[in-house]
Formats: structure tokens, C-alpha cells, sequence
């Protein structure tokens, strides 16, 4: 029982240097989406996907790039990394939007030097 | 939009006191609502969650919360508290349908004395 997986769970860029937080789940779910979390912060939503095919941002999205070709995986792409964007990443999907069937990945954390 | 507010940064108590944690939330409607605790270095375990009928929820851990519509509330509450407990408490609101991701607060940190 996968869940949802994220990978990598520890990385260390440079400013500049672009990457992908990967993002899979195997349950079939419609609704995935991207937090970031920083001290004092809580979790902020950076994009969404209410399907395949369809994102649409969240609280914070600029920096990042998301798309949504399969159901199952939801990159999320930093295309040019700064300081600002370390954090600690979550990926989450639900069978619907409301957070009533949310499963959270792992957790990925990001230091960018 | 929806939003949280968790009025606490850092909460202490002692080991074995009660504890009572504070949510506010602000939804157009009845929303969902969650409670998660993110332990050091982990991901997110949901706690409890209220989506309709009894306004006093049941959680694991021995947590319970209760929803109060008239004062947009939503606190958790512990009888006794173990060291264990020690852990980062995030309030969340989600929406009835449309697209409503949930919309977390900014936590709480509780740490136990023992």
C-alpha cells in the first residue's frame, strides 16, 4: 500500500539550479496538490489539480510550475531555485477537494545554498 | 475564502495536565475540519476530523475536539498529556465541495515538562 509517494526526500541545490519534486499516488485520486511548509508558517498551498490535465494555483504559487498529464503523478518543477524556497514540501491527493479522504506524502526537504 | 487561526504559537504543560488546544476558523458554511500532529522530521497524521452530527469528535490518542458553530471554534483537548505528546498540532479547514483545498493554520508547538 504505496499511498502517496514523494521523492527525493532530502535535497541540496545551488541558487539557480532547477529541479522536480516528484509526486505519485496509486489510489486513483482525482484532487492532488502541493504545500509547502516553513517555521511559523504552517502549510501553504502552492498549486493544485482537480484532474488530469487541469492545475490551477494556490496561495503561493510563483517560483513553481506544476502539470498533470496521468492521474497518478503531480511534479512539481522549481525552475530557477533561491534561498526563499527552502522548505519542507508535501504532496497530498483526495478522492475530493474538502480534505475528507487527504492522504500527505512523506515529506520532502528542500535547502537551496 | 476560507482560513484558520491557532491564537497559540507554543503551549507547555506538564506531563499528565490537561491540555487545550485553540481553533478558530472563519467558512462561509459548516465546514470539514481537521486536526493533524507532525511529530520532528515526520509527515502529517490526521488526528480527528468533523464533517457533520456529534459536535464532539473522537480522535486517536486519546485527543478529542468539539466544534462550536457560534464561536467559529474548533479546540482539541487532551485529559492527560504524555511526554510523547510533544509534537507540532496543525488546525485545518476544508470546503463542501467545489474546490475547496484544505487551508491549514500556522500551528502550535506543545511541549510536555516531565
Amino acid at each position: 500500500n504505496a499511498g502517496v509517494t514523494q521523492t527525493p526526500k532530502f535535497q541540496v541545490l545551488k541558487t539557480g539550479q532547477s529541479m522536480t519534486l516528484q509526486c505519485a499516488q496509486d489510489m486513483n485520486h482525482e484532487y492532488m496538490s502541493w504545500y509547502r511548509q516553513d517555521p511559523g508558517m504552517g502549510l501553504r498551498l502552492i498549486h493544485y489539480s482537480v484532474g488530469a490535465g487541469i492545475t490551477d494555483q494556490g496561495e503561493v504559487p510563483n517560483g513553481y510550475n506544476v502539470s498533470r498529464s496521468t492521474t497518478e503523478d503531480f511534479p512539481l518543477r522549481l525552475l530557477s531555485a533561491a534561498p526563499s524556497q527552502t522548505s519542507v514540501y508535501f504532496c497530498a491527493s483526495s478522492l475530493d477537494p474538502s480534505g475528507n479522504t487527504i492522504y500527505f506524502g512523506e515529506g520532502s526537504w528542500l535547502t537551496v545554498v | 475564502a476560507q482560513s484558520v487561526t491557532q491564537p497559540d504559537i507554543h503551549i507547555t504543560v506538564s506531563e499528565g495536565a490537561s491540555l487545550e488546544l485553540r481553533c478558530n476558523y472563519s467558512y462561509g458554511a459548516t465546514p470539514y475540519l481537521f486536526w493533524y500532529v507532525q511529530s520532528p522530521g515526520q509527515g502529517l497524521q490526521l488526528l480527528l476530523k468533523y464533517f457533520s452530527g456529534d459536535t464532539l469528535v473522537q480522535g486517536i490518542k486519546g485527543f478529542e475536539a468539539e466544534f462550536k458553530r457560534s464561536q467559529s471554534s474548533f479546540n482539541l483537548r487532551k485529559p492527560s498529556v504524555h511526554w510523547s505528546d510533544a509534537a507540532e498540532y496543525f488546525c485545518a479547514v476544508g470546503g463542501r465541495g467545489g474546490s475547496y483545498i484544505p487551508t491549514f493554520g500556522r500551528g502550535t508547538s506543545l511541549i510536555v515538562h516531565p
